[in-house]
């Protein structure tokens, strides 16, 4: 079974700084994961996917992540973080070969100016 | 214009009161399934399907039904709602170990 855990609920940036958002993730076989964005009153936009091949993947509106297999990790990132990128972010992961996501419980990431 | 799309955004209802959730896919995709998605519960799986006619449980099936009849919808029916089934559901599909696509969602109370 595959698990993924992000750490801190919410995340608090100036506009500008650097965004941070943390993933670990366990899985039995070679795993694909996903970063997925919401906004206020909407669906999941996927972000970015990293499924084989390349470990740093770049995604839209600035944000990368890079897979560390020895560390277990998927953390999301952005250099300058804007107003807009307000919303929460999913980290979400699934065996190679199969469909199901298991998704972490959300950072809340919160821009001020 | 490749999407998901559920019926209705907003619902209202009462406990007891059989309900259903249409969700529809225009990708030819054979993998389709239904979340809630609670405050600090991020999504979790209600139920899947791998393609028309099959279905099973994911982690939180209690109170929901499936069907997958055909290969672009997969509704969610809940037989007796409850105040506890009050939640935001997404419907999403996918290719096989491909990304899932989401639908708007819909927003459900049950009083």
């Amino acid at each position: 079974a595959q698990s993924v855990t992000q750490l801190g609920s919410h995340v608090s940036v100036s506009e500008g700084a650097l965004v941070l958002l943390r993933c670990n993730y366990s899985s039995s076989v070679p795993p694909y994961l996903f970063w997925y964005v919401q906004y206020p009153n909407q669906g999941l936009q996927l972000l970015l996917k990293y499924t084989t091949g390349a470990t740093l993947v770049k995604g839209i509106n600035g944000f990368e992540a890079e897979f560390k297999k020895s560390e277990t990790s998927f953390h999301l990132t952005k250099p300058s973080a804007h107003m807009s990128d307000a919303a929460e972010y999913f980290c979400a992961v699934t065996p190679s070969g199969y469909s199901t996501l298991t998704f972490g419980k959300g950072t809340m990431l919160l821009v001020s100016p | 214009e490749a999407q998901v799309t559920q019926n209705p955004r907003y619902l209202i209802t009462v406990t007891g009161k059989k309900l259903t959730v249409t969700c529809s896919q225009n990708m030819n995709h054979e993998y389709m399934s239904w979340y809630r998605q609670d405050p600090g519960l991020g999504l979790r799986q209600i139920y899947y399907s791998m393609n028309v006619e099959v279905t099973d449980k994911g982690d939180v099936p209690e109170g929901y039904k499936v069907s997958r009849k055909e290969k672009r919808n997969f509704p969610l029916i809940l037989e007796s709602p409850s105040p506890n089934q009050t939640s935001l559901y997404f419907c999403a599909s996918s290719a096989r170990a491909s990304e899932a696509f989401f639908g708007q969602g819909t927003r459900l109370t049950v009083v």
